[in-house]
C-alpha cells in the first residue's frame, strides 16, 4: 500500500457514457497528478494540481476533465471518450512540486467500447 | 526538453545472475533520477532515487543504481536476481522544480 487509493480498479464504458475516476490520498501531500499508461509508451502526464490549483495541463483533450476539491481528493471526469482512450490511468501524489518523488495508486484500467 | 530513454523493451536474466536495466537521460542542469517498479495488478512503487552525493544509490529489495554524469546514465542493478523481481521497471528524471518524466519502461523476466 502506497497510501494512494484509486477507484474503481476497472471500468468499461461506452463512448456516450459519462463516468468519473477517483483518487484519494491521506499522506498530507500537496501535489497530485493524473497519468495515462498505454502499452509500450512512456507514462504520459495529463494533469498536475498543487494546493488544489491546476498547474499543468499537457494538451489533454477536453473529454477529460479533472477536479480537485481538496488536497486529499482528485477526480478525472470522462465523457464521450474514444476507444483509443482505453488505458491504465494512474493517480499519484507528492509532498509538493519541489519534491517530485511520487506515490502512485494502483490505477484504473479503463476500456472504452 | 527533458527525456528519458530505456533502450530495452525486455530483459531476460537467469535467477541468481546479476541484472542490469539500462537508463539514459537528457536534461539541462542537475537532475533528480528515480527508479520505479510496477508489479502485475499493482501501482508503481518507488525503488530508489539520486539527488546528490554518492553516485551509487542503494534502494529497496536489494536494488542499486549508479549515476554516471559523463555518460548521462542511471542503470539499475542487482547482484543476484530473484524470480520475484520479474516486473516492469521505469526510470524517471526531473529537474529540481519540475515534474517527473518517465521512460517507457523495461519488462524484466527472471527465469527460474
Amino acid at each position: 500500500e502506497t497510501g494512494v487509493t484509486q477507484t474503481p480498479r476497472h471500468l468499461v464504458m461506452g463512448m456516450t457514457n459519462k463516468k468519473s475516476l477517483k483518487c484519494e490520498q491521506h499522506l498530507g501531500h500537496n501535489a497530485m497528478y493524473w497519468y495515462k499508461q498505454s502499452a509500450k509508451k512512456p507514462l504520459e502526464l495529463m494533469f498536475v494540481y498543487s494546493l488544489e490549483e491546476r498547474v499543468e495541463n499537457n494538451s489533454v483533450p477536453s473529454r477529460f476533465s479533472p477536479e480537485c476539491p481538496n488536497s486529499s481528493h482528485l477526480f478525472l471526469h470522462l465523457h464521450t471518450l474514444q476507444p483509443e482512450d482505453s488505458a491504465l490511468y494512474l493517480c499519484a501524489s507528492s509532498q509538493d512540486l519541489r519534491v517530485p518523488e511520487a506515490f502512485f495508486g494502483q490505477g484504473t484500467r479503463l476500456t472504452v467500447v | 526538453a527533458q527525456s528519458v530513454a530505456q533502450p530495452e523493451d525486455q530483459v531476460n536474466v537467469a535467477e541468481g545472475n546479476p541484472l542490469t536495466v539500462k537508463c539514459t537521460y537528457s536534461v539541462s542542469g542537475n537532475p533528480y533520477l528515480f527508479w520505479y517498479v510496477q508489479y502485475p495488478n499493482r501501482g508503481l512503487q518507488f525503488l530508489l532515487k539520486y539527488i546528490t552525493g554518492d553516485n551509487l544509490v542503494k534502494g529497496s529489495y536489494g536494488f542499486e543504481a549508479e549515476f554516471n554524469k559523463s555518460q548521462t546514465s542511471f542503470h539499475l542493478k542487482k547482484p543476484s536476481a530473484l524470480v520475484s523481481d520479474s516486473a516492469l521497471y521505469f526510470c524517471a528524471v526531473s529537474l529540481q522544480d519540475d515534474k517527473i518524466i518517465f521512460g517507457k519502461g523495461t519488462r524484466l523476466h527472471i527465469l527460474p
